[in-house]
């Protein structure tokens, strides 16, 4: 089993609506979860850090399930440029496989 | 905010040469390094992680004779790869992470090309 996985993908959605990743991760005593964005050909950029109790930075949602051990990132009122690979980061910087995200006008 | 500075950001070499890619913290201290290579339409993938002043720390498959990684210095982290091959073309990237700074900063990524 990978450390972490993430759903598939790819996310087709029109502008304005609401998308949410799973992720997924499989060492019960992982700290520290990320949520980064990579746009084609450029390197991740950090999208928000996930926090125990979830939180929430504008239109991005991000929450953490240590029991059912996923975390969870979702986007509200999606715009054109949320267009992008989405990647879950846990621990000492392991990167899920990306969740792709098309948002359509 | 932190800046880490990543070079080449392209480069095409024969096969059987050597590429050095560099990456340079410049306004902070990077105690780690992380190095990743990504292929098209992939993840990226964790080659190894370097600690200044001790020897890097090698994923599971990735060949340490052939990535050379040396972080001499707390704000300079280099890759070698060793008599590359076509297959050895790819995205790489490094990250930085400081006990100061909140996160990880990456660099630019180097995109080789091995012909």
């Amino acid at each position: 089993r990978k450390e972490v996985e993430q759903d598939p993908g790819p996310f087709n959605v029109p502008e304005g609506a609401t998308v949410a990743f799973n992720c997924t991760y499989s060492n019960s005593a992982s700290q520290s979860f990320f949520w980064y964005r990579q746009d084609c050909r450029k390197e991740p950029k950090l999208l928000m850090s996930v926090y125990s109790s979830g939180n929430e930075d504008g239109r991005f949602t991000a929450q953490l399930n240590r029991a059912s051990q996923y975390i969870s990132l979702l986007i509200r009122d999606s715009k054109l440029s949320d267009s992008a690979t989405y990647l879950c980061v846990v621990n000492d910087m392991r990167f899920g496989a990306g969740t792709r995200l098309t948002v359509k006008p | 905010g932190a800046v880490v500075s990543q070079h080449p950001s392209r480069v095409i070499c024969k096969s059987g040469t050597s590429v050095k890619i560099e990456c340079r913290s410049l306004d902070f201290q990077a105690t780690t390094m992380f190095w990743y290579r990504q292929f098209p339409k992939q993840s990226l993938m964790l080659m190894a992680t370097s600690n200044e002043g001790s020897k890097a720390t090698y994923e599971q498959g990735v060949e340490k004779d052939k990535f050379l990684i040396n972080h001499a210095s707390l704000t300079l982290s280099t890759l070698t790869v060793t008599s590359a091959h076509p297959e050895d073309s790819s995205f790489y990237i490094c990250s930085a992470h400081t006990r100061d700074i909140y996160g990880y900063t990456f660099g630019s990524g180097t995109r080789l090309t091995v012909v």
